[in-house]
């Protein structure tokens, strides 16, 4: 089956514990991103990766990291978490051609809480 | 002004009403645009793409007016499955390379008996 899947779903964690949320998608896209979702916000983009070993700042990438060592993996990283942070992160991946250019598939979304 | 604005409502309707959503984006350079489904606390899904000459799948109409620079969604016949929130997304062309892709927050619809 087609996915994207992250893990975990749900973490509750404290400030300054690092932690790292994985994504992974089977369907050989080169685009991958990480958001997150806040009442009244909307959806905003974290990071992107265009390819392997691309990878480009979003809209609100301040304290958050991200590699893209291998196609389907694109792992989000917070150094040192903080309670601004706790939201709903969504990881999402793209081809970059064919009828699907552009749809972005989602994986299922991880409930951060930084206490 | 926002990059993507949309009226969060809620838009509450009765079971077999027409309901129609806007969506503003400020930047003349966008040039994909499409509607999302998101239902609580689940992930967005595609609902459809909106093309330059209005396209329809179903119950649902989408339209693009350049000129005036928003999209619609028309939702005719409403069923309380339709009942979620409806996300426009609109895609600009980015000088190096690569799009950038940014969402509206998000037009809550509940249908209701």
């Amino acid at each position: 089956e087609a996915q994207v899947t992250q893990n975990p779903r749900y973490l509750i964690t404290v400030t300054g514990k690092k932690l790292t949320v994985t994504c992974s998608q089977n369907m050989n896209h080169e685009y991958m991103s990480w958001y997150r979702q806040d009442p009244g916000l909307g959806l905003r983009q974290i990071y992107y990766s265009m390819n392997v070993e691309v990878t480009d700042k979003g809209d609100v990438p301040e304290g958050y990291k991200v590699s893209r060592k291998e196609k389907r993996n694109f792992p989000l990283i917070l150094e040192s978490p903080s309670p601004n942070q706790t939201s709903l992160y969504f990881c999402a991946s793209s081809p970059r051609q064919g009828p699907s250019y552009n749809e972005q598939f989602f994986g299922p979304g991880t409930r951060l809480t930084v206490l | 002004r926002k990059e993507v604005e949309q009226d969060p409502g809620p838009f509450n309707v009765p079971e077999g009403a027409t309901v129609a959503f806007n969506c503003t984006y400020s930047n003349s350079a966008s040039q994909s645009f499409f509607w999302y489904r998101q239902d609580c606390r689940k992930e967005p899904k595609l609902l459809m793409s909106v093309y330059s000459s209005g396209n329809e799948d179903g119950r649902f109409t989408a339209q693009l007016n350049r000129a005036s620079q928003y999209i619609s969604l028309l939702i005719r016949d409403s069923k309380l499955s339709d009942s979620a929130t409806y996300l426009c997304v609109v895609i600009l062309p980015l000088t190096g390379g690569g799009n950038k892709l940014t969402f509206g927050t998000g037009t809550q619809l509940k249908v209701e008996l």
